[in-house]
């Protein structure tokens, strides 16, 4: 089945330490999503990319990072400069003739 | 610059009982709508969305939403709730078709208990 998989589903981060969230597509979409999470403060949005290779800052990218070496993959990097990155993770993705979001699941990150 | 107002961050409606969630919008074009739902733990799913064409429009699960300019105003309604009902509720808002290098702002959204 088609569809959208973050890895990992729960993750831990240490003090000064960088991670990376997964989000792979089989969907064949274009364009990829990273949202961030918050309790009472909706989705709002920290990186895009319409294609390859291309990506764009959203609203609060600062202290994360990403890369779109392939169609298929979005990975998110949470860096040590983001300095409250308790929060839940979504990846998304659509087609360019579509206006429909596709989520994944989620990554829960926490700090230790 | 586009915004969304969901009014009521939480919901509480008696099962069979009429489900009225609410959102105004803020566009200086004319908007494209959404709403979505989340479950716990889990990602988004679209319930329906208003691309300029029928004002009313139906969608997944019996809920529907109409479109009212003068309002600004798409709320989301369902006649009669059930207890699957229960979940996060967002209503988004862009202002291009395909929001390429537009972003989709989202609300903040409204968490719906379902009373048996």
């Amino acid at each position: 089945d088609g569809g959208i998989t973050q890895s990992p589903k729960y993750l831990f981060r240490k003090e000064g330490q960088n991670v990376t969230l997964s989000c792979e597509q089989n969907l064949n979409h274009d364009a990829m999503y990273w949202y961030r999470q918050d309790p009472g403060q909706g989705l709002r949005l920290i990186y895009y990319s319409q294609i390859v290779n291309d990506f764009q800052k959203g609203d609060i990218a600062e202290g994360y990072s990403v890369s779109r070496e392939k169609k298929e993959s979005f990975p998110l990097t949470v860096t040590s400069a983001q300095k409250n990155p308790t929060a839940f993770y979504l990846c998304a993705s659509k087609t360019d003739t579509d206006e429909k979001l596709f989520f994944g699941s989620g990554t829960q990150l926490s700090v230790l | 610059a586009q915004s969304v107002t969901q009014l009521g961050s939480h919901v509480s409606v008696s099962e069979g009982a009429l489900v009225l969630l609410r959102c105004n919008y803020s566009s200086s074009v004319p908007p494209y709508l959404f709403w979505y739902v989340q479950y716990p733990n889990q990602g988004l799913q679209l319930l329906l969305k208003y691309t300029s064409a029928a004002t009313l429009v139906k969608g997944i699960n019996g809920f529907e939403a109409e479109f009212k300019k003068s309002e600004t105003s798409f709320h989301l309604t369902k006649p009669s709730a059930h207890m699957s009902d229960a979940a996060e509720y967002f209503c988004a808002v862009s202002e291009s078709k395909n929001f390429g290098n537009e972003k989709l702002t989202f609300g903040t959204g409204t968490r719906l208990t379902i009373i048996p």
